[in-house]
């Protein structure tokens, strides 16, 4: 199976920053990779697939890049309402893994 | 617009069984790969299953193959989660999600809301 990890696992961070989260796999996984966006008790938001394709409605200060095994997720200008925890999933071959999950709270 | 709903969560004694089903609307239903996913409280995202568009293709995480089966109903815009066997650590939110694309890629797009199955005795 792919393992995927995340870092930093957790982050703190004011409204207007610039945020990078990184996700890894263990293996070759071409562009094979979702970031998703989950709060406490709701149900997770997909944001990018494709490594760098935003989903339709997902605003353009969310970002993504990368190829092959090393992937990052970036957030431009942090608002109120990006405080979340991010995860990153491959779905290059079975069984589809996420990673851990990058909670952003508020400094 | 899409809609996916979850229903079927609930209590559940350790080895028994529950089936969760998801309602699906707002799309052609027939024409996707459907997944679920499960959240257990305090961990993060697990994939469970998809299941092809058209029932050709199933597939499992380890951790529930050969307990857990997905099927699909399309005349009825369903697919469903049969769940045998249930654990402890089976306990979590499970959420269904489409595929954005028809087809065999399996990048998501929609989630539903997710339902609650807590196994205990």
């Amino acid at each position: 199976d792919i393992q995927m990890t995340q870092s930093p696992s957790s982050l703190s961070a004011s409204v207007g920053d610039r945020v990078t989260i990184t996700c890894r796999a263990s293996q070759g996984i071409n562009n094979y990779l979702a970031w998703f966006q989950q709060k406490p008790g709701k149900a997770p938001k997909s944001l990018i697939y494709a490594a760098s394709s935003l989903q339709n409605g997902v605003p353009s200060k969310f970002s993504g890049s990368g190829s092959g095994t090393d992937f990052t997720l970036t957030i431009s200008s942090l608002q109120p309402e990006d405080f979340a925890t991010y995860y990153c999933q491959q779905y290059y071959s079975y069984p589809f893994t996420f990673g851990p999950g990058t909670t952003v709270d508020i400094k | 617009q899409v809609q996916l709903v979850e229903s079927g969560g609930g209590v559940v004694q350790p080895g028994r069984s529950l089936r969760l089903s998801c309602a699906a609307s707002g799309f052609t239903f027939s024409s996707y790969g459907m997944h679920w996913v499960r959240k257990a409280p305090g961990k993060g995202l697990e994939w469970v299953a998809v299941i092809s568009y058209d029932r050709s293709n199933e597939y499992y995480a380890d951790s529930v193959k050969g307990r857990f089966t997905i099927s699909r109903d399309n005349s009825k815009n369903t697919v469903y989660l049969q769940m045998n066997s249930l654990r402890a650590e089976d306990t979590a939110v499970y959420y269904c999600a489409k595929n954005k694309y028809s087809g065999d890629s399996h990048a998501v797009d929609y989630w539903g809301q997710g339902t609650l199955v807590t196994v205990s005795s």
